[in-house]
């Protein structure tokens, strides 16, 4: 089985500031990784595909990006729209999610 | 609008069985995979289940294969989850999930809303 480590599981952050979340994959995904937002009682929100193509609708301070097995989600600014906790998800064999990091306000 | 919609969730005692729909409208359901995607409170989320657009490809993880069976009516525009010899541990939210680009192994771009199925002795 494939197993996603994301770090930190918790960070506090202010509007405007720079938000960077990683998540590493235990064995090669190629680029088969995913990107979710989820609030609270909410279901998950595809926000970024494939390592680094925005979903339709996904505002553009999102990004992500990849270095081997180690995988990044970028917040250019943080919004207050934004705290919230991000999961990442590996495809390349089954799914297979990350434990989440939770975004909060500082 | 592109829409989906859990029901068949609620209180069961272990060992007991339960049967979740998942109702797709606002797209061509029958051209698509679905998923079964749970989290249990406080937890990450755990992919359950995959069927393939016609049904003829179907994954379970293992924590719930031999007693879930999923299955779908594409006539019907709807979704299926048959669990069997419930246990504590499955206690959980149950999202349905579609696959992004319809088939093969794709991030999930729509997701329902959610039932919640609690499993209590």
């Amino acid at each position: 089985d494939i197993q996603m480590t994301q770090s930190p599981s918790a960070l506090s952050a202010s509007v405007g500031d720079r938000v960077t979340i990683t998540c590493r994959a235990s064995q090669s995904i190629s680029s088969w990784l995913a990107w979710y937002q989820q609030k609270p009682g909410k279901a998950p929100k595809l926000l970024i595909y494939q390592t680094s193509s925005l979903e339709s609708g996904v505002p553009s301070r999102f990004s992500g990006s990849r270095s081997g097995t180690e995988f990044t989600l970028t917040i250019s600014s943080l919004q207050p729209d934004d705290f919230a906790t991000y999961y990442c998800q590996q495809y390349n064999r089954l799914w297979t999610f990350g434990q989440g990091t939770k975004v909060e306000f500082k | 609008e592109v829409q989906l919609v859990e029901s068949g969730g609620g209180l069961v005692q272990p060992g007991g069985s339960l049967r979740l729909s998942c109702a797709a409208s606002g797209f061509t359901f029958s051209s698509y995979s679905m998923n079964w995607v749970r989290q249990a409170p406080g937890k990450r989320l755990e992919w359950v289940s995959y069927i393939s657009s016609s049904s003829s490809t179907i994954y379970y993880a293992d924590s719930v294969k031999g007693r879930f069976t999923i299955s779908r009516d594409n006539a019907k525009n709807s979704l299926y989850l048959q669990m069997n010899s419930l246990r504590a541990e499955d206690t959980a939210v149950y999202y349905c999930a579609r696959a992004q680009w319809g088939s093969g192994v794709d991030a999930f771009d729509i997701w329902g809303q959610g039932t919640m199925v609690t499993v209590f002795s």
